[in-house]
């Protein structure tokens, strides 16, 4: 079935350091390829996302490309803040019945230090 | 804004008793989820529905089922709870689309039974 697998935590850096959680996807088809954000004490919302190959999902400076070759969808930021500090899940739209599902990779926390 | 709210925030239960957790909307979304987020294991869907009165089983129904008798309610039932049943429990709502969905999650409620 289809899976996704994301970098294992936790990941620390310095404020203003260079962010890469990366993420790889088993799927058949062509699904689409989300990253979420869960920020402390909260439910999980919508980071970016891109829905066919060589897309390019971008938001609040962090960006991700959806690589069908390498079969990845890799997270990066150029500078992050002390208020990216969250866990991070990569997923994958799984259509069944209808009803799209996502698959999520287990999440990848991030410690921002100033 | 788009919304889905949970019952409650916390809530402590012993073995045995009967739970309910609730989901509502105010978005007219089709489809709704009830996961469950435990450390290390990520997300998994414990049942989804598309449409009222419709269920279907996620990846670990086991020890739950689920109501969906209005369009805006999304009802997780633990018809006995087990302390393996303490986590923290995650309801979002969606519409279908092709692929491009986006998933909106209400605050999540954590659970622990005793």
């Amino acid at each position: 079935g289809n899976s996704v697998t994301q970098m294992e935590g936790p990941v620390t850096l310095s404020e203003e350091a260079f962010l890469t959680i990366n993420c790889t996807y088993t799927a058949t088809g062509y699904p689409s390829l989300f990253w979420y954000v869960q920020y402390p004490g909260e439910g999980l919302q919508l980071l970016l996302k891109a829905t066919k190959a060589d897309d390019k999902g971008s938001n609040k400076g962090f960006e991700a490309t959806y690589r069908k070759e390498t079969t990845s969808f890799h997270l990066e930021k150029g500078s992050v803040q002390v208020s990216d500090s969250a866990v991070y899940f990569c997923a994958l739209s799984d259509q069944q019945g209808g009803s799209e599902k996502l698959v999520f990779g287990k999440g990848t926390k991030l410690t921002v230090n100033p | 804004d788009v919304k889905v709210t949970q019952s409650s925030r916390y809530l402590v239960k012993r073995t045995g008793e009967k739970v309910f957790l609730e989901c509502v909307q105010d978005m007219d979304h089709e489809n709704m989820f009830w996961y469950r987020q435990d450390p290390g294991l990520g997300l998994r869907l414990i049942y989804f529905s598309y449409d009222v009165k419709m269920k279907e089983k996620g990846d670990i129904p086991e020890g739950y089922s689920v109501s969906r008798e209005k369009k805006e309610r999304f009802s997780l039932i633990l018809e006995s709870a087990s302390t393996n049943q303490t986590s923290m429990y995650l309801c979002a709502s969606s519409s279908p689309g092709t692929g491009q969905e986006t998933q909106y999650f209400g605050p999540g409620t954590r659970l622990l039974v005793l």
